[in-house]
């Protein structure tokens, strides 16, 4: 079946960097972008942005621009959000969510989300 | 401060009706589609509705979702505990090139 697989839980200081990982089996990669989504502790959901696992290129929401970076690896199907020069108020769980290019046409949903994985960010 | 604004919580009985806003503009809402997530404490969001009005396979008929100009609604009817959760609406907004999403609304079913 179509499921995402994020990476465990992660506890970094202040300045370091992290790297999540989501693996996607079940589908044809290529035929959907892979999305990202921030959800600090108590809060709702906020879109970082996506990538096009076609092409490899990323869009970064406001906000989520220079410590954040995403990749994809197709060759292990998994996608990767990397966030370097960590702060304590990245301390949230990051989901990575499916897409199929159809945002830009009106038809805009995420399906599905991996698990999510908690990045705490203490000293 | 959300794009979409949406009630913070909706109570309910068992057994009744509820209905969630979702509120927006012309660059989100008014020109794209709605969808829904639902989310159980410490799991992650699931698909409850896109294109405004679909379900995805598996999920109840009790769900249902519509769209009026600017605003989209999610209902669900014959309520049960187990509805108890955070549901949030999302779309694309054509002016920002973002997915927006609403701050959540909590369902408590009473």
């Amino acid at each position: 079946q179509v499921q995402l697989v994020q990476s465990g839980s992660e506890l970094r200081k202040p300045g370091a960097s992290v790297k999540v990982s989501c693996k996607a089996s079940g589908y044809n990669i290529t035929n959907y972008a892979m999305n990202w989504v921030r959800q600090a502790p108590g809060q709702g959901l906020e879109w970082m942005g996506w990538i096009n696992i076609n092409t490899g290129t990323p869009t970064y929401a406001q906000g989520f621009t220079g410590r954040f970076v995403f990749s994809f690896d197709t060759s292990v199907n998994t996608a990767y959000l990397q966030i370097n020069s960590l702060k304590a108020e990245d301390t949230a769980v990051y989901y990575c969510g499916r897409e199929d290019y159809k945002c830009g046409g009106g038809s805009c949903y995420l399906d599905p989300w991996g698990q999510g994985t908690l990045v705490t960010v203490s000293s | 401060q959300s794009v979409l604004t949406q009630p913070p919580s909706v109570s309910a009985a068992p057994g009744q009706k509820v209905t969630i806003s979702c509120s927006g503009s012309s660059s989100n809402i008014g020109n794209n589609y709605v969808a829904w997530y639902q989310q159980f404490p410490g799991t992650a969001p699931k698909l409850l509705i896109y294109d405004n009005n679909k379900r995805p396979s598996g999920i109840p008929d009790r769900f249902s979702g519509s769209k009026s100009g600017t605003s989209g609604t999610l209902g669900i009817t014959g309520l049960q505990t187990g509805d108890e959760a955070d549901y949030y609406c999302g779309t694309w907004d054509s002016s920002l090139s973002y997915v927006v999403f609403g701050g959540g609304t909590k369902l408590t079913v009473l």
